[in-house]
């Protein structure tokens, strides 16, 4: 099994450009989250997913689209990227129901200059 | 979700337990409390979780104060690998919102 896999794992961008970080799992885990994580700070929730179709905001989903048209895939999109979105991006997923382990990515680290 | 609290560092011998201590004074009675640790800028690894009961499995070990205000992580022998960020969670059982904060990080030194 291949996990979580995040890419790219490296981008930088410039000022107002968009882009959408991929995130698959191939565990069929209902569950999918973005977080992101600055320099010496801990991860913060973005968006989540508990199904196909199904997405919420967590705590700083501002500049931030999600959507969830497959079971394995929860892409992020970033609508017009600003250099306080430079930032190490994680995806997790895990199953939705009793009490869980969440598996997490290998991150995708983002530059916007 | 409960906020916990944990030390911003601690340092541990090597081959020497490490006891890594978090608050979580306002936790429900159906909290649970979850362990990941961050090596490096990896993705966060799964460490081990409890309700009540003290747990334990091959990477650590969990005591929970019997008014769940707190608890200690364990790792018995620490090696120079488990150098990382200890982050501390109370979660709601079947409700995956995981908040993070800022952990502990652990320096084994030889």
């Amino acid at each position: 099994n291949a996990g979580v896999t995040q890419t790219p794992k490296f981008q930088v961008l410039k000022t107002g450009q968009s882009m959408t970080l991929q995130c698959a799992q191939d565990m069929n885990h209902e569950y999918m989250s973005w977080y992101r994580q600055d320099p010496g700070m801990g991860l913060r929730l973005i968006h989540y997913s508990v199904g196909a179709g199904i997405t919420d905001q967590g705590e700083v989903p501002n500049g931030y689209n999600v959507s969830r048209s497959t079971t394995e895939d929860f892409p992020l999109r970033l609508l017009s990227a600003a250099p306080s979105q430079t930032s190490v991006y994680f995806c997790a997923s895990s199953y939705s129901r009793g009490v869980n382990t969440i598996y997490f990515g290998e991150g995708s680290w983002l530059t916007v200059v | 979700d409960a906020k916990t609290t944990q030390p911003p560092s601690m340092d541990c011998a090597e081959g020497r337990a490490a006891n890594l201590p978090c608050n979580h004074s306002t936790i429900s009675g159906n909290e649970y409390v979850y362990w990941y640790r961050q090596i490096h800028s990896q993705g966060p690894q799964y460490i081990i979780h409890g309700l009540k009961n003290n747990e334990t499995n091959e990477m650590a070990s969990l005591i929970i104060t019997e008014d769940r205000k707190s608890s200690t992580l364990i790792l018995p022998h620490a090696t120079l690998r488990d150098t990382a960020v200890y982050y501390c969670i109370a979660l709601l059982y079947n409700f995956n919102k995981f908040y993070f904060g800022s952990g502990t990080k652990l320096n084994v030194k030889p």
